[in-house]
């Protein structure tokens, strides 16, 4: 089945800094990868998301890019603020089942 | 208009026990999916529902495990005979289409807490 890797488990930056997250997925036949964010006890939820047949999406101050030849997809976010602040989690979709990456804790810091 | 609701929010119960968690979609989504998550980890994969298909059941850790959809709109997921380590909380999610490219709209979760 679709493994996914995500890296880093946590990461602290600057409030103004950029701050990137990297995901690996193991099975090719992968076509949806939505990043959900999660703030401390509440639901997910989506704040982007790209499809196989595109190799880049933006949202403000959130980008995403995808290299379907490496399998390997990542969340940039610019102009952190302290409400960037959670854990965020990409997956990927075969046929709408998400495979979740372990999350990571992003902290900013005034 | 109404979001994904979950209930109970919170769940105890004695290690052996039978639980039942109920999720209802979002009005006219297709698709819907359980998904667990234990304390500071990840969401892992349970059971999905896609339309009038089969579900997928791939992700159900044991057949103590089980879930079902009635009239193609609210779901139940039955844990029977609870153990510690099903403690966790339970998320479910709604999607307009099946198929894997459409946004998943998550509930709240249940907290399930087995003593």
């Amino acid at each position: 089945g679709e493994n996914v890797e995500q890296h880093p488990s946590t990461l602290s930056v600057q409030e103004g800094d950029s701050a990137v997250i990297k995901c690996t997925y193991s099975d090719s036949a992968s076509n949806y990868f939505p990043w959900y964010k999660q703030e401390l006890g509440k639901r997910p939820q989506l704040i982007i998301d790209i499809r196989s047949n595109v190799g880049e999406k933006k949202d403000q101050r959130i980008a995403v890019t995808l290299n379907k030849t490496a399998k390997h997809f990542s969340l940039h976010i610019t102009e952190t603020q302290p409400e960037d602040s959670a854990v965020y989690f990409c997956a990927a979709s075969i046929w709408g089942k998400l495979q979740f990456g372990a999350g990571t804790q992003v902290v900013v810091t005034p | 208009g109404a979001g994904v609701s979950q209930s109970p929010s919170n769940k105890v119960t004695e290690k052996g026990k039978d639980v039942e968690l109920r999720c209802d979609p979002i009005s006219g989504h297709t698709a819907l999916y359980w998904y667990r998550q234990s304390l500071g980890q990840g969401l892992e994969f349970l059971i999905y529902f896609q339309g009038n298909s089969a579900p997928d059941k791939s992700g159900l850790p044991s057949d103590r495990f089980s879930a079902e959809r009635t009239g193609g709109s609210v779901s139940t997921l039955t844990i029977q005979r609870t153990q510690q380590e099903d403690s966790a909380v339970y998320l479910c999610a709604s999607s307009l289409v099946w198929g894997g490219i459409d946004e998943q709209y998550f509930g709240p979760g249940t907290r399930l807490t087995v003593t």
